[in-house]
């Protein structure tokens, strides 16, 4: 139980283009998703904080305009990356928080999507 | 605020031998602990969490770990090392009550040699 899937795992696009990820919790309902960053042998840092049928709430110094994340269902979160430039290659990893689960604040992850722009 | 440190960005261990990994975090409230470990090119898969009860958690893949208020640590133990556990293993608190983020440390570099 507890799995969390992430697509597409990588992709590769040309500097200016829009990219999408996708988070989905699929056997449990998440009402909270959570989009992170990791550079290469780094720590995860936390982005954003997608609630499903609210607006994210972003870290202090990421661009939300850059970085629109919509969380529609209990099941599904995406990431956009808009307007995507070199420096935004990265590794991005999802989490989900189990509704069930809320009071532990356990997480489970995706197994990242490896993005590098052109 | 609350922190994790995490004591030696690498450990290398030989098979067999007993594996320690270091985690110490700062609180003002009662938290909440967590072990991931993440292998390369992965997500992170939750090894343990510590939430109330019992200090000392059990995981999986043999690993533990025991919950010390007095010297705020939370490390990982596993008595017998295997080549498969050579991975990223990252320590995480938060705050006990829900809707919190995870505070990560900044993660430890487990190698096994034969």
């Amino acid at each position: 139980g507890a799995v969390v899937s992430q697509h597409p795992s990588w992709v590769i696009c040309k500097s200016g283009t829009s990219v999408k990820i996708e988070c989905r919790s699929l056997d449990f309902q998440a009402t909270t998703m959570f989009w992170y960053r990791q550079f290469p042998k780094q720590s995860l840092m936390l982005m954003a904080t997608s609630n499903e049928g609210s607006k994210a709430t972003y870290e202090q110094g990421v661009e939300k305009d850059k970085f629109l994340i919509n969380h529609a269902s209990l099941t599904l979160s995406t990431l956009t990356v808009t307007s995507a430039h070199p420096e935004d290659s990265s590794f991005y990893i999802c989490s989900a928080r189990d509704v069930g689960q809320w009071a532990t604040d356990t997480q489970y992850f995706g197994p990242g999507t490896r993005l590098t722009v052109l | 605020a609350q922190s994790v440190t995490q004591l030696g960005s690498h450990v290398s261990v030989s098979e067999g031998a007993l594996v320690l990994l270091r985690c110490n975090y700062s609180s003002s409230v009662p938290p909440y602990l967590f072990w991931y470990v993440q292998y390369p090119n992965q997500g992170l898969q939750l090894l343990l969490k510590y939430t109330t009860g019992a200090t000392l958690v059990k995981g999986i893949n043999g690993f533990e770990a025991e919950f010390k208020k007095s010297e705020t640590s939370f490390h990982l133990t596993k008595p017998s090392a295997h080549m498969s556990d050579a991975a990223e293993y990252f320590c995480a608190v938060t705050n006990s009550g829900g809707y919190n983020k995870l505070i990560f440390g900044a993660g430890t570099r487990l190698a096994v040699h034969p």
